[in-house]
């Protein structure tokens, strides 16, 4: 089945530190794959997304790149803020051929906690 | 454009209560969900619709019903709360089949006693 793997946090790190997520996927077929932002008390926000192999995302500084051998989808920013800090999830799309919706399947979410 | 709203912020109910929660989109999207997040977990699907009139179950359906009257609403209701509805309900739109984008609302926090 279609899944995704997210490291668990949560991940402290101080201002100024490089920031990696891990995310692996599991799935049939050619998805997309996403991360979105949950800042504390809001809905969850896209922050980038990939589509094909290879491809690599970015958005506010945040970069994630396809890798379709590895089947990971990590997320990394070179300098975290404590603007930051939020729930990061990393999900996958898989197309509904029969009609419907593109499924969105989502990690557990990793908590990000960044300190002065 | 105020996007996606949720109504009610927060809700405590008793065993056996029943409720609606609100979702309204001004986007003009075709396509609502309704999501609930556990602790720990990552978000599950409970209904999905790709218009008015139509509402399809998603993954935890079980204790929950949907309508869409309108483009722009797309009520959940809770008949007789269980503690294992205890979550943080979220709704979401896109504005068609091929769009990646999920636009979510704030959500709703609901504690079953």
């Amino acid at each position: 089945g279609n899944s995704v793997t997210q490291m668990e946090g949560p991940v402290t790190l101080s201002e100024e530190a490089f920031l990696t997520i891990n995310c692996t996927y599991t799935a049939t077929g050619y998805p997309s794959l996403f991360w979105y932002v949950q800042y504390p008390g809001e809905g969850l926000q896209l922050l980038l997304k990939a589509t094909k192999a290879d491809d690599k995302g970015s958005n506010k500084g945040f970069e994630a790149t396809y890798r379709k051998e590895t089947t990971s989808f990590h997320l990394e920013k070179g300098s975290v803020q404590v603007s930051d800090s939020a729930v990061y999830f990393c999900a996958l799309s898989v197309e509904r051929f029969s009609g419907g919706y593109n499924k969105l399947i989502f990690g557990a979410g990793t908590r990000l906690a960044v300190h002065p | 454009n105020a996007g996606v709203t949720q109504t009610p912020k927060f809700r405590i109910l008793k065993i056996g209560q029943s409720m609606t929660l609100q979702c309204t989109q001004d986007m003009n999207h075709n396509y609502m969900y309704w999501y609930r997040q556990d602790p720990g977990m990552g978000l599950k699907l409970i209904y999905y619709s790709v218009g008015a009139g139509i509402t399809d179950k998603g993954e935890v359906p079980n204790g929950y019903n949907v309508s869409r009257s309108t483009t722009e609403d797309f009520p959940l209701r809770l008949e007789l709360a269980a503690p294992s509805q205890t979550s943080v309900y979220f709704c979401a739109s896109t504005r068609d089949r091929s769009s990646y984008e999920q636009y979510f609302g704030p959500g709703t926090r609901l504690t079953v006693t």
